[in-house]
């Protein structure tokens, strides 16, 4: 799988949108970018996941560039409870394994 | 959505004790189940990956006699660790998925302390 990088943190203010940056510059055509966060002591959150386009779901949008090395996950209007690490994967869907990589950590401050 | 569920949420064993945490897919058929271990201010590591009815697949240096797994159906799987120690306390996190190339989803996790 593709290794990904994604900045240590970064803060938001709330009812913002936050606009996390992933690289993931080796990725191959047939790997997807998953996203998926964890708050604190949880186990991870499935948040969305797209191989080219551009993808929307009622939690995020994922802005995948067209040369496929970057993408950017959108949360539209922050909230407090969106406060997490954030994890950018890229992943055949075929292979068993998920690296997670250390994430970003989001913090929205009121 | 598919919800994953683990049990018990948090346990506490003396040394030298086996300590049994369950995963189950609750509103669906998991072909396959994975079982992550994160340590504190540390990312989650793949541990082991179990298919139905089928040995697990445990990653370079996870113990197998150790960390027994077993999938004895689609919404179960299940990880025992054997004769616990103090540096077997972390936090034990399930996922599942339905068939390859479906999402992952996780369980709540279980945090384990040895004492």
């Amino acid at each position: 799988d593709a290794k990904t990088t994604q900045p240590t943190s970064m803060d938001c203010a709330e009812g913002r949108a936050a606009n996390l940056p992933c690289n993931h510059s080796t990725i191959s055509g047939n790997e997807y970018v998953y996203w998926y966060r964890q708050i604190h002591s949880q186990g991870p959150q499935y948040i969305i996941h797209g191989l080219k386009n551009n993808e929307t779901n009622e939690m995020a949008s994922l802005i995948i560039t067209e040369d496929r090395k970057s993408s950017t996950l959108i949360l539209p209007h922050a909230t407090l409870r969106d406060t997490a690490v954030y994890y950018c994967i890229a992943e055949t869907g075929a292979n068993s394994k998920l690296t997670f990589g250390k994430g970003i950590t989001l913090s929205v401050r009121p | 959505g598919a919800v994953v569920s683990q049990h018990p949420s948090w346990v506490i064993c003396k040394s030298g004790t086996s300590v049994k945490i369950e995963c189950r897919s609750l509103d669906f058929q998991a072909t396959t189940m994975f079982w992550y271990r994160q340590f504190p201010k540390q990312s989650l590591m793949l541990m082991a990956t179990s298919n139905e009815g089928s040995k697990a697949t445990y990653e370079q240096g996870v113990e197998k006699d150790k960390f027994l797994i077993n999938h004895a159906s689609l919404t179960l799987s299940t990880l025992t660790v054997t004769s616990a120690h103090p540096e077997d306390s972390s936090f034990y996190i399930c996922s599942a998925r339905r068939r390859v190339k479906e999402t992952q989803y996780f369980g709540p996790g279980t945090r384990l302390l040895v004492l």
